[in-house]
């Protein structure tokens, strides 16, 4: 089956523009949360949706926002860009309330704020 | 609050040899799991192994098993026969129990020499 679809895989933005990244989840799982990767930080949780419901959402700014829609599909969008936003955004999907099983991860998006 | 660190941020080993990742983590809860997530260069977290506190049997998939230690709140990954596409970052990851997130320690860069 296949599996999380990160798009687009690079990404290059100005300061002070908005992004929207995407996020298809494996089929069936209706849960999909992002995190974010730099080299400083490590990865970070950002938040996670299940059924169109944000249940959680990690120590981010407001200028970073997400959805889920009724395909499981998610977006997340980023406001004001700034230097500091530049990371790999990584998209992960599980069946939701079986976190335990693990989570399937995408390639990540690649985010390059100039 | 939960924490999981990972205390070698490089190792390098020759083809086949058997190399030990560690992992130390911290938590109050009593039921929880730990993974050890691989990311090569393409960029996507891959579930290596799943280990489910309860259980007293060390986990095992293949090449790959982990010494976990409860009491201790060790969590070590094992690579026996290490082959050159074992190269990549090795993450250990706590799932935080009704959290639907994950926390990640910083990582270990792992390069397979020929």
């Amino acid at each position: 089956k296949a599996g999380v679809t990160q798009t687009p895989r690079y990404l290059i933005k100005t300061r002070g523009q908005q992004v929207t990244l995407s996020c298809s989840p494996i089929s069936g799982h209706r849960s999909v949360s992002w995190y974010q990767q730099t080299p400083g930080q490590g990865l970070q949780f950002l938040f996670e949706y299940f059924s169109e419901t944000q249940r959680n959402k990690g120590n981010f700014p407001g200028r970073f926002s997400g959805r889920q829609f009724s395909n499981s599909r998610s977006e997340m969008n980023v406001s004001t860009l700034e230097l500091g936003d530049s990371a790999l955004y990584l998209c992960a999907s599980s069946l939701g309330g079986t976190e335990n099983y693990g989570y399937t991860f995408g390639s990540g998006t690649r985010l390059t704020v100039v | 609050a939960q924490t999981v660190t990972q205390s070698q941020p490089e190792m390098s080993v020759q083809e086949a040899e058997t190399v030990t990742l560690s992992c130390t983590y911290d938590t109050s809860e009593n039921n929880y799991y730990l993974f050890w997530y691989k990311q090569p260069p393409s960029r996507q977290m891959i579930l290596v192994i799943r280990q489910e506190a309860y259980k007293q049997q060390n986990a095992t998939e293949n090449r790959f098993s982990v010494n976990f230690q409860k009491a201790a709140k060790s969590f070590s990954l094992k690579i026996s026969d290490s082959q050159l596409g074992d190269t990549a970052m090795y993450f250990c990851a706590f799932p935080i129990q009704g959290a639907q997130k994950l926390v990640f320690g910083q990582g270990t860069r792992l390069t397979i020499n020929p």
